[in-house]
């Protein structure tokens, strides 16, 4: 079963600063990873999507990437709607399985 | 505008079996590019995915081996939408219920429901 670690578990960042969020796999995965930001009380909403791809009416400001098992989310420049929980998805196909991250929370400073 | 609505009881009974709805705007469970997902979260857990179902010149089902033995997910077509049962069910199983429309074939879920908060107490 491959495991998604989230790093860090909280990010204390001001409006405006670059936020950093990483994702590592514990073994190798395809590209198909996602990224989600949820806020309290809501579903979580699909980022990125095969590792670096917004998904529709995502802010440019969002980014994904990866190099290796490790993938990274990128936040270029806060602001103050961002600050939420980001959870990273991957799937696997033998057996199908969709595995979430344990979440990064980014709170503000 | 792809919308997710979901209905159902917020409360079971340890043993008895929870039962949850999806009813599906804007698009068709039947449709051949995308899959129906049941995805709960629980403060232990995290997230978990639980199942899907899907069209592709017939109906599929897959789940999750941690509850394939006790999940049963359907399409109605009339109705336009998807089922979750989850039987025998334990405090275990007390999480907010999401169901999520799958994207073919990268797996991101890019429609969610609103999320049912389901409680597993007598």
């Amino acid at each position: 079963e491959i495991v998604l670690t989230q790093s860090p578990a909280t990010l204390s960042l001001s409006p405006g600063e670059r936020a950093t969020l990483s994702c590592r796999a514990s073994q190798s995965v395809s590209s198909y990873l996602a990224w989600y930001q949820q806020k309290p009380g809501q579903a979580p909403r699909l980022l990125i999507y095969d590792a670096s791809n917004r998904a529709t009416g995502i802010p440019a400001r969002f980014s994904g990437s990866v190099s290796g098992t490790d993938f990274t989310l990128t936040i270029s420049s806060l602001e103050p709607e961002d600050f939420a929980v980001y959870y990273c998805q991957q799937r696997t196909n033998w057996p199908l399985m969709y595995t979430f991250g344990q979440g990064t929370k980014l709170e503000i400073k | 505008q792809v919308q997710l609505q979901q209905s159902g009881p917020g409360l079971v009974k340890p043993s008895q079996t929870l039962s949850l709805t999806c009813a599906i705007s804007g698009d068709s469970v039947s449709s051949n590019s995308a899959a129906w997902n049941w995805i709960r979260q629980s403060p232990s857990r995290g997230l978990e995915w639980l199942g899907r179902t899907y069209y592709r010149s017939k109906w599929y089902n897959e789940f999750s081996v941690s509850v394939e033995s006790r999940i049963i997910i359907s399409p109605d077509t009339s109705k336009n939408q998807f089922s979750l049962q989850l039987t025998s069910v334990t405090p275990e199983d007390t999480a907010v219920y999401y169901c999520a429309r799958g994207v073919v074939p990268s797996g991101a879920f890019d429609i969610w429901g609103q999320g049912t908060m389901v409680t597993v107490s007598s």
